[in-house]
């Protein structure tokens, strides 16, 4: 079974901090996204990487970076947190294929901005 | 306009009652169709995927596709309190990123 995981379930940052959000996944996918989940919004691509030290804009990239040094991790980074940050974000992974290949996500960390 | 619209919810049904989940998308360029539910503090897992239109099977659920009109239906029969979760429509085209929908609420009472 493909395992992603997010290292943290809750967090709580201030506004201003270097907040780092960390994804590793078991299964050797080449691909690895992050997104965030608001109420009446659905799911909204951050970022996705598609191999080793590559990188993609999604389609709310503002305000965030990502990092990925090794095939099983990417870290998702706000450089300096605000409050309109607080939200419910998913890491996830696939094969390459794009949209052909399914994605498995994480559980999700909960982040809240004060 | 967004490209895949979902309505929301919440949608509350019986237990045994057959559940119709539906979404609507705009680019006919659209080739792969996928459900995915979501439960309660749990990240989304793949439940249906579909590249053609026409109707998919899998115990009781069925995923429906009709390109003509651009729709898709998830099915969902002898409903279950186990299927209370939202479930969010994703649809993609080749080797662009998938587009979800908003997600549906959807709470099954015993």
């Amino acid at each position: 079974d493909v395992k992603v995981t997010q290292s943290s379930r809750y967090l709580v940052k201030r506004t201003g901090e270097k907040v780092f959000l960390e994804c590793v996944q078991d299964m050797d996918h080449e691909n690895m996204f992050w997104y965030r989940q608001d109420p009446g919004l659905g799911l909204r691509l951050i970022y996705f990487s598609y191999d080793v030290k590559m990188k993609e804009k999604g389609d709310i990239p503002e305000g965030y970076s990502v990092s990925r040094e090794k095939k099983e991790r990417f870290s998702l980074i706000l450089e300096s947190a605000s409050t309109n940050q607080t939200s419910m974000y998913l890491c996830a992974s696939s094969f390459p294929g794009g949209s052909l290949q399914p994605q498995h996500f994480g559980d999700g960390t909960r982040l809240s901005i004060l | 306009q967004k490209e895949v619209e979902q309505d929301p919810g919440p949608l509350s049904v019986p237990e045994g009652a057959i559940v119709s989940l539906n979404c609507t998308y705009s680019n006919s360029a659209f080739q792969y169709f996928m459900w995915y539910r979501q439960y309660s503090r749990k990240g989304p897992e793949l439940l249906m995927y579909t590249y053609s239109s026409g109707n998919k099977e899998d115990g009781r659920f069925t995923a429906q596709v009709d390109k003509s009109s651009k729709y898709i239906s998830l099915f969902i029969r002898d409903s279950q309190p186990s299927d209370s979760a939202t479930y969010l429509c994703a649809e993609g085209k080749g080797a662009q990123k998938l587009v979800f929908g908003q997600g549906t609420r959807l709470t099954i009472n015993p």
